[in-house]
């Protein structure tokens, strides 16, 4: 079965910094999701990638898919304690469900 | 925006009680899923239901049971809770099977 593995698990970053989340796939990517989460919260979406190559923008979030590396990464540019939460990569592994990693838990500190 | 609520955010329960968990969405969605979020171990998907009166097995659907009786609910079922059952659930809805989920708010359970 498909295995997401997200790095780091944590991370501490302080407000302003730059910093990058990545999710690596032990099988082929079809597709892949990024969400965040708020402590406690349910899941929000951020973004879809669906081709190799691709790169999309949200605001100050950014996130690529390397297919051929079978990995994509979610890079924040001057981060703030708004971004502080956790990230969760989601994967269509050509099967009937998405899967998750097990989440990068950020926190941001003035 | 795609609604999906789930009844309760904070639950409280005696082992051995039988807890149902509800989530209903408004959006038509034909897939509802039910998943686990535990620390260190991400979301696990428990259920999941392509269409009213359908169900499968995800992941870890032992000790759980779901019930899809309308399209735009989804209950998950404890039979018996244990402790083990304390955690994070959330319910999450689409309109085709593997594509962008909507989630609930999630309700946090925890079994006394």
């Amino acid at each position: 079965s498909q295995e997401l593995e997200q790095s780091p698990q944590s991370l501490i970053v302080q407000e302003g910094k730059n910093l990058t989340i990545n999710c690596t796939s032990s099988k082929t990517l079809y597709g892949l999701y990024w969400y965040k989460q708020k402590y406690g919260e349910g899941l929000i979406f951020l973004m879809m990638l669906q081709k190799g190559g691709e790169e999309k923008s949200h605001e100050k979030i950014t996130a690529k898919l390397d297919e051929k590396k079978q990995q994509s990464s979610l890079h924040i540019t001057a981060s703030q304690p708004s971004h502080a939460g956790i990230y969760l990569c989601g994967a269509d592994g050509n099967t009937d469900k998405l899967i998750f990693g097990t989440g990068t838990r950020l926190q941001v500190f003035p | 925006d795609v609604k999906v609520t789930q009844s309760s955010r904070y639950l409280v329960k005696r082992t051995g009680e039988k807890v149902f968990l509800e989530c209903v969405q408004d959006m038509d969605h034909e897939n509802m899923f039910w998943y686990r979020q535990d620390p260190g171990l991400g979301l696990r998907l428990i259920y999941f239901s392509y269409d009213v009166k359908m169900k499968e097995k995800g992941d870890i659907p032992e000790g759980y049971s779901v019930s899809r009786e309308k399209k735009e609910r989804f209950s998950l079922i404890l039979e018996s809770a244990s402790t083990n059952q304390t955690s994070m659930y959330l319910c999450a809805s689409s309109f085709f099977a593997n594509e962008k989920l909507f989630f609930g708010s999630g309700t946090q359970l925890s079994v006394l």
